[in-house]
């Protein structure tokens, strides 16, 4: 199947601190990607919808400021989480459509910690 | 709020079948059912998935019911790398890729 690259796969960082996760397709070109956060023992909760070339669209209770998504290529979307603060340390997955019926492939994700 | 709704765990001895249920009561003509599973710290993976027809790969089975609102994942010969947590998913085939994901089922592969 296709391959999303994610890295890093974990980071720590300083209160106030910025943090930059890439999210690649390696095989495949995507022009939309996606972004997900999940904490401890609870599921997959969508964040952004990332557009090459254009603004990202961001759920509802999402901070644009906060988590900035730049999708700059067909095959690579950033997110940086801007001012980390202790409650931003989450697991952090992103994901982008191919093939037929359009699956979803997901990368491995990054384990952000902000002390 | 997700479209599925699955019991929150379930347990099955390794080399048993492990059938995981799933209720898409409200799903849409065009609407695919997903299945993806994630174990601990990883990123989900694509399992399976199927419109109206039962499907099958090589890693499970896929049954619709006919009338389309609830399906069945079957893992054939359970292993203890299969526990993990496993999600169904409603969603069109393209256009609209807002997977909504529910709670799942943790199934725990028992040696």
């Amino acid at each position: 199947g296709a391959v999303v690259s994610q890295h890093p796969s974990w980071v720590i960082c300083k209160s106030g601190t910025s943090v930059k996760i890439e999210c690649r397709s390696l095989d495949f070109q995507a022009t939309t990607m996606f972004w997900y956060r999940q904490f401890p023992k609870q599921s997959l909760m969508l964040m952004a919808t990332s557009n090459e070339g254009s603004k990202a669209t961001y759920e509802q209770g999402v901070e644009k400021d906060k988590f900035l998504i730049n999708h700059a290529s067909l095959t690579l979307s950033t997110l940086t989480v801007t001012s980390a603060h202790p409650e931003d340390s989450s697991f952090y997955i992103c994901s982008a459509p191919q093939g037929s019926n359009e699956k979803l492939f997901f990368g491995s994700g990054t384990q952000l910690s902000v002390l | 709020d997700a479209k599925t709704t699955q019991p929150t765990s379930m347990d099955c001895a390794e080399g048993r079948a492990a059938n995981l249920p799933c209720n898409h009561s409200t799903i849409s003509g065009n609407e695919y059912v997903y299945w993806y599973r994630q174990i601990h710290s990883q990123g989900p993976q694509y399992i399976i998935h199927g419109l109206k027809n039962n499907e099958t790969n090589e890693m499970a089975s896929l049954i619709i019911t006919e009338d389309r609102k609830s399906s069945t994942l079957i893992l054939p010969h359970a292993t203890l790398r299969d526990t993990a947590v496993y999600y169904c998913i409603v969603n069109p085939p393209s256009g609209t890729y807002k997977y909504i994901f529910g709670t799942g089922t943790r199934l725990k592969v028992l040696a």
